[in-house]
């Protein structure tokens, strides 16, 4: 069965520091792959994926990912973080197969910025 | 603009009584969902629905019901089955198809238990 863990539950970071978030996956076929951002009390905000192709993603707000099969990771990074991108983060990893498309939500990391 | 709407933003339940959460969206997807979300404990499935009049099943369906009359519409009654309902609820949409995945979500509603 497909799972997906974000072992880092808090991260926190300086404001203008680097910033990599990581995610593993569980999967037995090529994998598609999602990076979500959740603001307090909102909803989800699709911030890049990986179907297939290069494995370096580019996404929304300066975040890219990089899709490494070797070590089944979808590692999220940012090069230097602003105050409002504290927020919590969330990987998923892709199941389809016909009408059973669905996919699994990692239990999300929680980024704190400092001033 | 498009977007998905949930309603009421905060609810609240009496012990034994069924209620019922609105999702409505106007961005034309034939795929909606419902997911629970529960401090660190990411988002879980609780029922998807890619065409209108039928829907399927997710991880946490039990104490939980939906219908799809109309593409636009994908309500959630939380039943008096389901006896720890105190969660935040998102609704999802996206487009079916070999990349299908929620696309977008709604800004979620809170329910709580008096």
């Amino acid at each position: 069965a497909q799972s997906v863990t974000q072992p880092d539950i808090h991260i926190t970071v300086s404001e203008g520091a680097s910033l990599e978030l990581r995610c593993n996956y569980s999967y037995g076929a090529t994998p598609y792959l999602f990076w979500y951002v959740q603001s307090p009390g909102q909803g989800l905000q699709l911030l890049l994926k990986y179907f297939s192709g290069d494995t370096l993603v580019q996404g929304i707000k300066g975040f890219e990912a990089e899709f490494k099969r070797s070590q089944s990771s979808f590692n999220l990074r940012k090069p230097s973080v602003h105050w409002s991108d504290a927020a919590e983060y969330f990987c998923a990893v892709g199941s389809v197969r016909g009408r059973d498309d669905k996919i699994i939500f990692g239990k999300g990391t929680r980024l704190h910025i400092l001033p | 603009d498009g977007g998905i709407t949930q309603s009421p933003k905060y609810l609240f339940r009496k012990e034994g009584q069924n209620v019922t959460l609105s999702c409505e969206q106007n961005l034309n997807h034939d795929a909606m969902y419902w997911y629970r979300q529960d401090p660190g404990q990411g988002l879980r499935l609780i029922y998807y629905s890619q065409i209108v009049n039928d829907f399927q099943k997710g991880d946490i369906a039990e104490g939980y019901s939906v219908s799809r009359e109309k593409k636009e519409s994908f309500p959630l009654t939380v039943t008096s089955a389901q006896k720890n309902p105190t969660a935040f609820y998102l609704c999802a949409s996206g487009v079916v198809g070999s990349n299908n995945q929620p696309q977008h979500f709604g800004d979620g509603t809170r329910l709580s238990i008096l």
